[in-house]
């Protein structure tokens, strides 16, 4: 298993409602990515953060929104849910220092909104 | 914009027996990196093998190997000597920077069979 954790595992909400998942990096790591992944499909980049600054944003509206803290954990915030925000959330950690550093993925939450 | 295609929703494969999993892109950059992750079931998505653009030779690791193909904007994923421990969603993923606004296929679902 690598070393990112996210809490909680699993979450049910009810249309309307606000979310806040969490994500622990790798030991080292400054730099984490957000990714939904529908049933079925493969994972879309919601955003990224290095440093505490958002340094890139897939097409995603601003009701999905992040933070980056001190100790490079992070939050995964969504306003305002909807029916298709039933996914499965990654976060990934990596440490921008070269093109051979990798991506660690994390558990995921699974999210389901009633 | 950067597009990933997995043409083969599902494969399967016996032990020890070889396999090959296609994946397509389009892009109009010159440098960018490719990947193949495997998602084992309820398990974490991890890095199987990664290849920059402006690399001519095909990046290998151990069993797993990939056939670039540049002006075909192909990437192919070679398993030999199956294991049933291959048995997983593998995703093809496109980035113009490393780890970052990285662009997934909608995955191949391989079985390895005894």
């Amino acid at each position: 298993e690598t070393g990112v954790t996210q809490s909680p595992t699993h979450l049910i909400k009810t249309r309307g409602q606000q979310v806040t998942l969490r994500c622990s990096s790798q030991s080292g790591h400054n730099t984490v990515s957000w990714y939904q992944q529908a049933l079925g499909q493969g994972p879309q980049f919601i955003f990224q953060y290095y440093r505490e600054e958002e340094n890139g944003r897939g097409n995603f509206p601003p009701r999905f929104s992040g933070l980056q803290f001190p100790n490079y954990s992070s939050e995964l915030n969504v306003n305002a849910l909807e029916l298709d925000d039933s996914a499965l959330y990654l976060c990934a950690s990596s440490s921008p220092q070269g093109p051979e550093e990798t991506q660690y993925f994390g558990p995921g939450t699974r999210l389901l909104v009633l | 914009a950067q597009t990933v295609t997995q043409s083969q929703p599902e494969m399967s494969v016996q032990e020890a027996e070889t396999v090959t999993l296609s994946c397509t892109y389009d892009t109009s950059e010159n440098n960018y990196y490719l990947f193949w992750y495997k998602q084992p079931p309820s398990r974490q998505m991890i890095l199987v093998i990664r290849q920059e653009a402006y690399k001519q030779q095909n990046a290998t690791e151990n069993r797993f190997s990939v056939n670039f193909q540049k002006a075909a904007k192909s990437f192919s994923l070679k398993i030999s000597d199956s294991q049933l421990g291959d048995t997983a969603m593998y995703f093809c993923a496109f980035a113009l920077y490393n780890n970052n606004d990285m662009r997934f296929g909608a995955g191949t679902r391989l079985t390895v069979k005894p």
